[in-house]
């Protein structure tokens, strides 16, 4: 593993669907994060982890749950899948907080359908 | 609220320089980052400005005005592979971005 994966690269999902986005990152980064891309919006934060054991709601954070069990993984659950979920998620690390100058390093993307 | 405003499209020639500008709002100001995004890949980090002023990092500059909730970046000898969506993004008070919408920017010969 070199940076950030994710799995898988992409889904497509009935509505109502328990689903489970998987990030790992070996760059043993304390900060990662979750968000979702949509065309003609900017990214928008879904959940964050400021380090291993806390995490925190961003922007959008209804119908998904995170956890932070170690350094490295941070998976991001839709508990019953909407269509309005249909989108590009990324996960992204970075050293330190985003707020002290820290660059986030982000994975490939999962491409996410909710039919 | 918070805000992040920059152009939806932009054209320029192979060989030019363009400006993508973009203005910001947001509680907790500390610091302005430019990432790019080509189709279909991930967004990777460009430049990050806190002071006032000019970095210059080789074909690409970014700008800062703190007072002016204003920011751009810089292309210089533009490449074809220089077409991509340009993202700017700014610190809130959480110590987490607010992202712009993004610039797409295409290159003719």
């Amino acid at each position: 593993i070199a940076g950030i994966t994710q799995a898988p690269t992409s889904q497509i999902l009935a509505a109502g669907r328990r689903m489970t986005l998987r990030c790992t990152q070996d760059m043993r980064h304390n900060a990662m994060y979750w968000y979702r891309q949509d065309l003609g919006l900017g990214l928008r934060l879904i959940h964050y982890s400021n380090t291993a054991g806390t995490t925190g709601k961003g922007e959008v954070p209804d119908g998904y749950s995170v956890s932070r069990a170690n350094t490295d993984d941070f998976p991001l659950t839709l508990a019953s899948a909407v269509p309005s979920q249909t989108s590009v998620y990324f996960c992204a690390s970075s050293v330190g907080l985003a707020g002290e100058s820290n660059e986030q390093f982000f994975g490939p993307g999962t491409r996410l359908t909710v039919l | 609220g918070q805000n992040i405003d920059q152009p939806t499209e932009m054209t320029a020639t192979e060989g030019a320089i363009v400006q993508i500008n973009c203005t910001y709002q947001t509680s907790g100001f500390n610091g302005l980052f430019w990432y790019q995004q080509h189709a279909g890949e991930a967004p990777t980090f460009l430049s990050y400005n806190v002071l006032d002023g000019l970095e210059e990092k080789g074909r690409f500059s970014s700008f800062l005005s703190r007072s002016k909730g204003y920011s751009y970046l810089l292309l210089k000898e533009l490449q074809m592979k220089d077409s991509a969506s340009y993202l700017c993004a700014a610190t809130d008070s959480n110590y987490q971005l607010i992202w712009g919408a993004g610039t797409k920017l295409i290159i003719k010969p």
